[in-house]
């Protein structure tokens, strides 16, 4: 069975402090992993996505993600948070062989203190 | 511009009625999804369709139904039989899957129902 687990549902950070967002996958088959944010009372906005490649993949608003095949991780960092980055952080993974279905984890919270 | 557009924005309804929650996109996308969404719980796929005329339940499709008959469009009805309705609802959509190799889903502004 496949499954995606966001072990931290809140994480508190000042502004300018650097922030990982850890996302933990379990699955029998090669994935495609994604992190989406979600503003309140808004729809998924995708941040960032590994398909092959490069294991450390750069997304949008300066985040970046490593993907670590061995411990089924795909974490999501940044260097230096801003207020604007509170939001809330979804993991995801899809199989290789199932395009259409998308796995969300439970989400992660960051909000960032001035 | 393209996107997803879902209406309303929030939903009241009491007890007992059915409710349909609109989803319409201008992408030209032919696979289209409805999820809930809980605090907490993440994203729990309800009912998706990959093309016109022809849907699929997802992980919770109970006290759900959905139609298909245009491309742009994809209602989803919130039944009397669903226990608990009470959630966030958001729409998305994604291109067609042949000869590409995964499908970025795009998302809508999502609706809020409330049951009284």
């Amino acid at each position: 069975a496949q499954s995606v687990t966001q072990l931290d549902s809140q994480v508190p950070v000042f502004e300018e402090a650097p922030v990982e967002l850890r996302c933990n996958y379990s699955s029998s088959v090669s994935v495609y992993l994604f992190w989406y944010v979600q503003y309140p009372n808004q729809g998924l906005q995708l941040l960032l996505k590994y398909l092959s490649g490069s294991t450390l993949v750069k997304g949008i608003n300066g985040f970046e993600a490593e993907f670590n095949k061995s411990q089924t991780s795909f974490h999501l960092r940044k260097p230096s948070v801003h207020i604007s980055d509170t939001a809330e952080y979804f993991c995801a993974v899809i199989l290789q062989y199932n395009f259409n279905k998308f796995y969300f984890g439970s989400g992660t919270k960051l909000n960032v203190k001035p | 511009d393209g996107g997803i557009t879902q209406s309303p924005k929030y939903l009241f309804r009491k007890e007992g009625q059915n409710v349909t929650l609109s989803c319409e996109q201008n992408l030209n996308h032919d696979a289209m999804y409805w999820y809930r969404q809980d605090p907490g719980q993440g994203l729990r796929l309800i009912y998706y369709s990959q093309i016109v005329n022809d849907f699929q339940k997802g992980d919770i499709a109970e006290g759900y139904s959905v139609s298909r008959e245009k491309k742009e469009s994809f209602p989803l009805t919130v039944t009397s039989a669903q226990k608990n309705p009470t959630a966030f609802y958001l729409c998305a959509s994604s291109i067609d899957t042949s000869g590409i190799p995964y499908n970025e889903q795009f998302f809508g502004p999502g609706t809020r129902l409330t049951v009284l």
